[in-house]
């Protein structure tokens, strides 16, 4: 079972509306989460980091976790077409720098 | 301040020779982490460095190895390549020992011929 599992997608939306991704983890302990874009041949930008349960908001991104569950996921309002990339879940499962990544969810917003 | 940055960002080396990426973290950052992309593995840890000591290190053979610099710059070493090697390989660096946010530089592509 892998650390963090993730829909590869692509997930494909019209512009302007709501995309959702979401993210589940095996490791009950993680307590850091984040949520990581990338562009093709580029490395990973960081979107959103959330510690906590409940929703954290950043101006059109919204992320939400819930520790009971083992989920995590990212809602984009008004969805642009250069959101279209693939989006990374990263779980940190200790107190050291190092990530589990899933295998990304590639996101089109079609015009 | 400066991001991440990573020297060199294309290579191309063939089987059996080994090669040295470098990472330099952004100012004040402590902790380096090493990670490889590939296609079908997706992101993989390779080994995380914090004031000079490796702390954890993934699941990769012993061809895989790094340091860091007392400036905190790093350095990661592959020996022997094989064609698996093949990937881009980036590094993040992190303002915190632990549990922080990491930035990833611009990665070095790697391929082996």
């Amino acid at each position: 079972q892998k650390e963090v599992e993730q829909n590869s997608g692509p997930l494909s939306v019209p512009e302007g509306a709501i995309a959702s991704l979401n993210c589940t983890y095996s490791d009950r302990g993680s307590q850091s989460f984040f949520w990581y874009r990338q562009y093709s041949g580029k490395s990973p930008e960081l979107i959103m980091s959330i510690y906590s349960n409940g929703d954290k908001e950043d101006g059109r991104f919204t992320a939400q976790l819930n520790k009971a569950s083992q989920y995590v996921s990212l809602l984009i309002r008004d969805s642009q077409p250069s959101d279209s990339a693939t989006y990374l879940c990263a779980v940190n499962p200790d107190n050291f720098n190092k990530f589990y990544f899933g295998s990304g969810t590639k996101l089109n917003v079609k015009p | 301040k400066a991001g991440v940055t990573q020297t060199p960002r294309y290579l191309i080396k063939t089987r059996g020779q080994q090669v040295t990426l470098s990472c330099s973290p952004i100012s004040g950052h402590r902790s380096v982490s090493w990670y490889q992309q590939t296609p079908g593995q997706g992101l993989q840890f390779l080994f995380e460095y914090f004031s000079e000591t490796q702390r954890n290190k993934g699941n990769f053979p012993g061809r895989f190895s790094g340091r860091q610099f007392s400036n905190s710059r790093s350095e990661m070493n592959v020996s022997t390549l094989e064609l698996g090697d093949s990937a881009l390989y980036l590094c993040a660096s992190s303002p915190t020992s632990g549990a922080g946010t990491q930035y990833f530089g611009p990665g070095t592509r790697l391929l082996v011929l």
